[in-house]
């Protein structure tokens, strides 16, 4: 069965502000995590990814924390935009070729 | 580059006819991935392709769907015999090379709506 699952199902925050998205896994062996947005009509869009070796990396505007300990995965985005406005999905692999999706938070921006 | 292509956008079948959908990669990606999304759903792998193989097929039901990418052409993923059940939106991916198995490239997807 999924072993990736979603804490919060919507998000909604002010602009400007900053959001976190968490996710918890539930497979000790995933060694690579993804983070992909998702708008309306379209397919995911990656964000970022981690590596088990890793507890943090960060992009443009995006952050990802993997806390291995607890099995908790979260992407943070700084200053969130209007055009941020979407869903987000947090996936996993464990080496081989099929990618776990969770179920996906949305989040909405307000202005 | 022309990112991942898949056609149709949205196709409506009727219970019992056959639903094909085509995904071109990404110009010198030969690694496609199919994916099924239902409505406020994650995506759940369906199966894994190279170039005239079928990977791993383990997420794909035994019956009435079959995938292929052969060596020229489209990958195509074929529903026989559809059911309601079936209405989903279907996504492809691709990637350039199996250590990538995690840069996976979407498509657009295509919304199968079976009435």
């Amino acid at each position: 069965g999924e072993s990736v699952g979603l804490h919060l199902p919507t998000l909604s925050v002010q602009e400007g502000d900053n959001s976190i998205i968490n996710c918890a896994y539930s497979n000790s062996a995933s060694d690579y995590f993804i983070w992909y947005k998702q708008e309306s009509g379209k397919g995911p869009q990656f964000i970022i990814d981690i590596r088990s070796n890793m507890d943090k990396r960060q992009g443009q505007r995006v952050t990802v924390l993997l806390n291995k300990t607890v099995k908790h995965l979260s992407l943070q985005i700084a200053a969130t935009q209007p055009g941020d406005s979407a869903v987000y999905f947090c996936a996993e692999n464990t080496g081989g070729f099929k990618t776990i999706f969770g179920a996906g938070t949305r989040l909405f921006v307000k202005a | 580059n022309a990112g991942v292509m898949q056609n149709p956008r949205h196709l409506v079948r009727r219970r019992g006819q056959e639903a094909r959908l085509r995904c071109s990669p990404m110009k010198g990606h030969s690694h496609v991935y199919w994916y099924r999304q239902l409505p406020e759903e994650g995506l759940k792998f369906m199966v894994y392709l190279q170039k005239e193989n079928i990977i791993d097929e383990s997420g794909m039901p035994k019956e009435r769907f079959s995938a292929e990418f052969p060596k020229e052409g489209p990958s195509i993923l074929r529903i026989q015999q559809v059911v309601r059940g079936d209405s989903a939106a279907y996504f492809c991916a691709s990637s350039p090379k199996i250590e990538s198995v995690g840069e996976q490239y979407f498509g657009p997807g295509t919304r199968l709506t079976v009435t």
